[in-house]
């Protein structure tokens, strides 16, 4: 079972809102970690999309946003573009495990 | 810009040893923040995994228990260059490295590399 677990797949007309989880299989995510979340299109490095405090770097698109309740967080995407279409992955460090651990990814596929 | 450089795609034999580079340009290495600098494995269709990180200030290396032992990181912050080592390739090792910059261990990863894809036989 994963540290931080994620639906391998969610789907989506162009302009509707999804929502990808990242649930963690211990309290980790529900203390005071935080969690990071990546876009990867295929064949391209990843690239930070919310970073702590759920802000965005410069660049990502207000329509990408994070939020954390109890034990998961979530990545919500509003208005979904075809170029959304691509593999996001969530991340946290989690001392008591050993280090950093990413989700096992969910790919976005635009209908 | 910032930006880590990689060094280019690697075709090796089973056994044999290998040493892959990451630079870092537009910021940095040393001057505080101190940053830390991570190595991420991607197999083939595979998702994204933490192999550990270096901390650019003191080179002191933090190694997933999955990865201790396999490999070794190190840095030349003359050169502003991290790099991933192994010491005896295996066909397993087949995949794609990437390298990204922290602020400290537990932040987010902000910058990477455009990644190194190793291709090792048997």
């Amino acid at each position: 079972q994963s540290v931080l677990t994620q639906p391998p797949s969610v789907s989506g007309a162009p302009g509707q809102r999804v929502s990808i989880s990242c649930t963690g299989s211990i309290s980790a995510i529900g203390g005071s970690l935080d969690v990071y979340w990546y876009q990867q299109v295929p064949g391209t490095a990843p690239r930070l999309l919310i970073d702590a405090n759920n802000n965005r770097p410069a660049g990502v698109p207000d329509r990408f946003s994070g939020s954390r309740s109890g034990p998961s967080a979530s990545l919500a995407i509003t208005g979904l573009q075809p170029e959304d279409e691509a593999h996001y992955y969530c991340h946290s460090f989690i001392s008591s495990m050993g280090g950093v651990f990413f989700g096992g990814g969910t790919k976005l596929t635009v209908l | 810009e910032v930006q880590l450089v990689q060094s280019g795609n690697e075709v090796a034999e089973a056994g044999e040893s290998l040493k892959i580079s990451c630079r870092g340009s537009g910021f940095t290495f040393t001057f505080p923040p101190n940053y830390w600098i991570a190595w991420v494995r991607q197999m083939p269709g595979k998702g994204l995994e933490w192999m550990g990180s270096i901390y650019l200030g003191d080179s002191d290396s933090r190694y997933s228990p999955s990865f201790q032992g396999q490999v070794t990181f190190s840095a030349d912050t003359s050169i502003t260059t991290a790099y991933l080592q192994w010491s005896s390739l295996k066909s397993s090792d087949t995949a794609t490295y990437y390298c990204a910059r922290s602020v400290h261990i537990r932040s987010p990863f902000d910058v990477w590399g455009q990644g190194t894809m190793v291709t090792v036989s048997s």
